[in-house]
Parts: C-alpha cells; structure tokens; sequence
C-alpha cells in the first residue's frame, strides 16, 4: 500500500499560488494520485486526479514527474474559502475495477487576509 | 441531485446499546465504503463494498459490521458500541474506475 507524506500545514496569503508537494515513493504501476479537500465537520470532496504528466481543471493542476513519486497540487490565487485540509492519496487499484482510498493526515491550508 | 445520505447527523448513546447508522446513494455506485474521522488520527477506512453482497475489511474493522442488500444502501451496524468508537464518521460512495468518490455530510456518534 503505497504511503503518502506530506507537510502538516502551510500558510498563504490570499491571492498567492499554492503548491502542496506531496510523496509518494513506493506508488504502484495501476496506482492514480487522487487529492481531496475537507472543511470543517464536512466529508471530503474530490479536487483532481491523474497518472502522470500534468492533469488541470478549473479548481487546480495536478504536476506528476515520469517516476510518479511525488506528486503537488497546485492551487492558483487562493482566496479565505480556500482554507480547508488537503489530502493526497494514492488510489490503490482492486479487482473489478474498484479503487481504494486511504487517507493520510492531509495538509492544513491556512489562508490569510 | 447526486448525493450521499446518512443519518443521524449526531447520535449518543450508552456503552452497549445496538446502533445502525444509514448510508444512501442515490447515483447507482457500485463502491461504497465507511470511514472515521479522529483528531489526529485523520480518516481511516473501516468497511467497504464494490457491490451487492461483496463486503470487505478496511484498516480498522473491529466492532463494526455492515451489509449491502441493496447497491444503494450501506448501513454501519455497532453491535455493541464503546466509548472508543465515539468518532465522526463518513460514509462515501464512487463508480467503478473512478477515484472520484462522494461523501455524506457525516455522523458524529458519542458513546458514552
């Protein structure tokens, strides 16, 4: 099971491009990079996904190097609302087509005036 | 509207009184899991389920049961609840082939 690392909480100023690095040294060959955001007292909510190179949509990118062992979230010009925990995962294939989650203990961003 | 239903919200209860907390979807996903949430300890998966009747263990399964009778439905069953299950858990549901899984609003139980 491929294990995440990433650093416990980051500050930022608001409109500031943040960018959360994350590991993830021993990720599989089937294995995505899955990065989800939580509020507080709220279930987690799916940012991006990808597998390799460069993934981007209109919250975040997603940058993945050719060896796939890390991966950063790249999230531009935050605002207060974007102050919220920020999980990477590696979602570790199962048969039939499923995908496993598993939860790290995230990123706390902090977004300042 | 696409979602994830759970209730209660919030619930306490004393040591030993059989609990089920409900899980429903309403988007026709064949996975579905549970996990709960504890300062410092971030969310952990307890159960999960890739469709009718296929139940497995996630990382910390000891007091919990769950069934799924219907691909819709997903309850959480506390036999005999302690106080060390008193957490905030969340129940998630996702379509085969896609990391992208849909979460309740949540449960926070106390047990006390």
């Amino acid at each position: 099971l491929a294990k995440t690392t990433q650093p416990i909480s980051m500050d930022s100023y608001e409109g500031q491009e943040v960018n959360i690095t994350c590991s993830h040294n021993n990720i599989a060959t089937n294995d995505y990079i899955t990065w989800y955001q939580q509020f507080p007292s709220q279930g987690p909510r799916f940012i991006i996904q990808g597998y390799k190179t460069k993934v981007t949509n209109e919250v975040a990118s997603l940058f993945i190097p050719a060896d796939r062992k890390s991966s950063t979230l790249s999230l531009p010009r935050v605002s207060l609302s974007d102050t919220a925990v920020y999980y990477c995962l590696v979602a570790l294939t199962l048969g039939a087509g499923s995908y496993q989650l598993t939860f790290g203990k995230g990123t706390k961003l902090s977004v300042i005036p | 509207e696409a979602q994830v239903t759970q209730n209660p919200r919030y619930l306490i209860t004393v040591t030993g009184k059989k609990l089920t907390v409900t899980c429903s979807q309403n988007m026709n996903h064949e996975y579905m899991s549970w996990y709960r949430q504890d300062p410092g300890l971030g969310l952990r998966q307890i159960y999960y389920s890739m469709n009718v009747e296929v139940t497995d263990k996630g990382d910390v399964p000891e007091g919990y049961k769950v069934s799924r009778k219907e691909k819709r439905n997903f309850p959480l069953i506390l036999e005999s609840p302690s106080p060390n299950q008193t957490s905030l858990y969340f129940c998630a549901s996702s379509s085969l082939m896609n990391t992208e899984a849909f979460f309740g609003q949540g449960t926070r139980l106390t047990v006390v």
